[in-house]
């Protein structure tokens, strides 16, 4: 199955920035999907990347909030714009691998103070 | 939104007993997946059951399906303090490779 580099591992950042969060695939995938697991939630799905498309977004998520980049098939970023608080969250990037399920990046624990 | 809901929330028992977890979802699915996950960290992939079959094994692990009432459970047998964790149904649905996730379960296997 796919081996994903993903960092930051963990960052705490100043309300109003921005984090950009890279995900690294060692093969080609189409498509990446990125979710957000909030303190002591389950994952949800933030949008999936598609190379050479914008991303599709999940409900209750938008592109100003968390652009994301997917320039070639091993490669996606996502950015937490204009935080605050309330992005405080694990953020996993995540490739199918068909037969054998998903694989799921280390995440990157997002402090907002 | 999520689809799956899991049960128990918490689980705790004695290192060496068998550990259940359920797992129930709403709409028809193509495979339903297990994940554990430890401390916060990535998810690991346990097992992949496809909608057409019924039960699966794989070391201590085994999962059932159930189509017709929309349900799956997890059995971890003869448990150890390393299965501490928390464990997440997911399922996609056909022609979609997303996955919806369940609430999850936090195991916590006492020596």
């Amino acid at each position: 199955s796919a081996v994903i580099s993903q960092k930051p591992s963990r960052d705490i950042c100043q309300r109003g920035t921005s984090l950009t969060i890279q995900c690294q695939v060692d093969s080609q995938v189409t498509m990446m999907f990125w979710y957000r697991q909030q303190p002591g939630q389950s994952l949800t799905l933030i949008a999936t990347a598609n190379q050479g498309s914008e991303a599709t977004y999940e409900s209750g998520f938008v592109i100003d909030k968390f652009p994301i980049s997917r320039p070639n098939l091993t490669f996606s970023t996502l950015t937490v714009s204009n935080m605050s608080p309330e992005d405080s969250s694990i953020y996993l990037c995540s490739v199918a691998a068909l037969r054998y399920g998903y694989t799921f990046g280390s995440g990157t624990r997002l402090t907002v103070v | 939104s999520q689809q799956g809901e899991e049960d128990p929330q918490a689980l705790s028992i004695q290192e060496g007993e068998n550990a259940t977890m359920n797992c129930s979802y709403k709409t028809s699915i193509n495979n339903l997946q297990w994940y554990r996950q430890n401390s916060g960290r990535g998810l690991v992939h346990l097992i992949l059951i496809r909608s057409n079959e019924r039960e699966k094994h794989s070391g201590r692990l085994r999962v059932t399906l159930d189509t017709s009432k929309k349900s799956s459970s997890l059995l971890i047998t003869a448990s150890r303090a390393a299965d501490t964790a928390s464990y997440f149904c997911a399922t996609s649905t056909q022609g979609a490779q997303k996955l919806v996730f369940g609430q999850g379960t936090r195991l916590t296997i006492n020596p």
